[in-house]
């Protein structure tokens, strides 16, 4: 079975300044996905990035980006010149490749301060 | 092109009662899943529904149950409900199954009182 584990319950950081959340899996599977989710507080869940464990090359979305360390089964996301529209539930969430299942980190609220 | 869409938004229940939820992918996708959101348990999945079939369900008891129609569009139907159920449930479509990226819909927030 798979577990995800998300240490950082809440978060706060001022506006313009670069935030890290942390996210640690564990499988025994080789191919599979690695996804950030943010939900904000209207609740439509959103995918931010996505990673396929067999890059190396850790994925790129304009202002965030993740640091996978595969060995390590980390997968944290940095946000960078963080915005208010960035406040939101952020999940961190796996997949098996060729399952439609996602298996979710209990989340961190992140609010970004004016 | 329209995103998911989840009918009805908000369902108030009592113990005992059933309720159908139901969940229109976007157009062309053919697999749906079901997610529970709450605050103890967090976000756990029900099942998946490929071309009318279930796929792959979650550790849920019998009383949550599923289907797919030929349009693709999903329904799920708890029976004999319990406080405990009350919770957001979610729907995600995605184009086919394994490696395309789910859409999520806004959720029904349904309360069993």
């Amino acid at each position: 079975a798979q577990t995800v584990t998300q240490s950082q319950p809440e978060m706060s950081v001022q506006e313009a300044e670069t935030v890290t959340l942390s996210c640690t899996y564990d499988t025994s599977e080789n191919n599979y996905y690695l996804f950030w989710y943010k939900q904000p507080p209207s609740r439509q869940m959103i995918l931010v990035i996505r990673q396929e464990a067999y890059k190396q090359q850790n994925a790129t979305e304009n202002r965030f980006s993740v640091n996978f360390q595969k060995a390590a089964k980390s997968f944290s996301l940095k946000i960078s010149d963080s915005q208010l529209g960035d406040t939101a539930m952020y999940f961190c969430a796996f997949r098996i490749v060729g399952n439609e299942k996602l298996t979710f980190g209990t989340g961190t609220r992140l609010t970004i301060i004016p | 092109k329209a995103g998911v869409t989840q009918t009805p938004r908000y369902l108030i229940k009592t113990r005992g009662q059933q309720v159908t939820l139901s969940c229109s992918p976007i157009s062309g996708h053919r697999s749906v899943s079901w997610y529970q959101q709450t605050p103890g348990q967090g976000l756990q999945f029900l099942f998946e529904y490929f071309s009318e079939t279930q796929r792959n369900k979650g550790n849920f008891p019998g009383r949550f149950s599923g289907r797919q129609f030929s349009n693709s569009r999903s329904e799920m139907n708890v029976s004999t409900l319990e406080l405990g159920d009350s919770a957001l449930y979610l729907c995600a479509s995605s184009r086919d199954r394994g490696n395309n990226e789910q859409f999520f819909g806004p959720g029904t927030r349904l309360t069993v009182l």
